[in-house]
């Protein structure tokens, strides 16, 4: 069964600390995986898309590792600030059905002053 | 340019009643998607469709419908509602199915 797991399930940082939130994945084939950023309240928020020979990927102080051997991804928050406080969702697609993917359930962040 | 609309942002429905979340995108994106979102929980697949005329179900589909007509709207309709499908409904669109999905802002439906 494809799935995707992320941890921690939620952790709290101090302002201006960085952090870093897992995501292992058992879906295969793969085609990419995506991190978004869902705010309270709202919908999910596109911060980085790999495809499987892709590294590494920046989006300002959001930087997302990818290692496809080990079906590990990692999201690194820099220099947090209390607007990072959300919900970060892991997403991998298949390469067979671009449809579908599958979805973790997400790291809660809390970001204190 | 607004991307993908809900509608409506809120719904409360008696059991049994049914009714449609609409969703449009002004993107001409060939892939639609709906999910549901319980509290504490990640996103579910319900149903998705890769271009008009074109539904397939998702992880969720029993007790929801869709159609596809046009590349712009894609509607979610509840049969018969029940408490269990109480949640937040999101629809997303993308223009090849696997980079960039564009959410909606959510549905938040309260079936009582």
């Amino acid at each position: 069964k494809n799935q995707v797991e992320q941890s921690p399930q939620s952790l709290i940082i101090l302002e201006g600390k960085n952090c870093t939130l897992q995501c292992n994945y058992t879906v295969s084939p793969f085609s990419n995986l995506r991190w978004y950023k869902q705010d309270t309240g709202r919908g999910p928020v596109s911060l980085t898309i790999m495809t499987f020979s892709e590294n590494t990927k920046s989006n300002g102080r959001y930087t997302a590792t990818l290692d496809a051997d080990t079906k590990q991804s990692s999201l690194h928050i820099t220099a947090s600030q209390l607007s990072d406080s959300a919900s970060y969702i892991c997403v991998v697609a298949l390469n067979t059905n671009a449809g579908k993917s599958t979805f973790g359930d997400g790291t809660t962040l809390t970001v204190k002053p | 340019n607004a991307g993908v609309t809900q509608t409506p942002k809120f719904q409360v429905l008696k059991t049994g009643q049914s009714m449609t979340l609409q969703c449009a995108q002004d993107m001409n994106h060939e892939y639609m998607s709906w999910y549901r979102q319980d509290p504490g929980m990640g996103l579910r697949l319900i149903h998705y469709s890769v271009g008009a005329g074109i539904t397939d179900q998702g992880e969720v589909p029993n007790g929801y419908n869709v159609s596809r007509s046009t590349t712009e709207d894609f509607p979610l309709r509840l049969l018969s509602a029940a408490p269990s499908q109480t949640s937040v409904y999101f629809c997303a669109s993308s223009a090849d199915g696997t980079y960039g999905y564009t959410f909606g802002s959510g549905t938040r439906l309260t079936v009582v």
